[in-house]
């Protein structure tokens, strides 16, 4: 079983619209979440940290479900410029501090 | 500032050769990972390092081999290469032992 799952996509959303996307992980040991983004061709970058209490950031909202073992992020509005990969990363930090990276999820604004 | 450098950018090499990819962490970051990412999956683990220990290894082979200097910056060696091995090489660094990493632009080698 992988560490981290997440649907790949395609998702293909409008200019304005709202798209969430999931992410589930194995380890319940698991102790730091993320969200980069990946553009094509292009190194991750760090969108946001993933708190229990849930946080935002402009039009990103990230959510932790423990419990669930569960990872999500929204995005509202959607731009052009959001298009891109968008990876769920957790952080095991008692086995050698590991970033296990999701396969991404690929999001696609369209005008 | 300078974000996280690495060279080369991109390298052919041939099978059974041996490459050395560098990185130089952002200034006042001391914790160095390496990652492997091959087209449509997401980054893998290789190490990482933290005060020039190593502190964590991933599910590669002994082919592959890493450093951290005292100036922090780091080299990822790998012998013996195979078609396989082909992929983009991801350094990123972090001040202290904790948060999310920066990643440099990458080297993407070719195996030939």
């Amino acid at each position: 079983r992988k560490e981290v799952e997440q649907d790949p996509g395609p998702f293909n959303v409008p200019e304005g619209a709202t798209v969430a996307f999931n992410c589930t992980y194995s380890n319940s040991a698991s102790q730091s979440f993320f969200w980069y983004r990946q553009d094509c061709r292009k190194e991750p970058k760090l969108l946001m940290s993933v708190y229990s209490s849930g946080n935002e950031d402009g039009r990103f909202t990230a959510q932790l479900n423990r419990a669930s073992q569960y990872i999500s992020l929204l995005i509202r509005d959607s731009k052009l410029s959001d298009s891109a990969t968008y990876l769920c990363v957790v952080n095991q930090e008692n086995t050698g501090n590991q970033f296990y990276f999701g396969t991404g999820t690929s999001l696609t604004v369209i005008p | 500032d300078a974000g996280v450098t690495q060279s080369p950018t991109h390298l052919i090499k041939t099978r059974g050769q041996h490459v050395t990819l560098r990185c130089s962490p952002i200034s006042g970051h001391k914790s160095v990972s390496w990652y492997q990412q091959v087209l449509g999956q997401g980054p893998q683990f290789i190490f990482q390092y933290y005060e020039k220990e190593e502190r964590g290894r991933g599910n590669f082979p002994d082919r592959f081999s890493a450093r951290q200097f005292p100036n922090y910056s780091s080299e990822l060696n790998v012998n013996a290469l195979l078609l396989g091995d082909s992929a983009l090489y991801l350094c990123a660094s972090r001040r202290g032992g904790s948060g999310g990493y920066t990643f440099g632009s990458g080297t993407r080698l070719t195996v030939v």
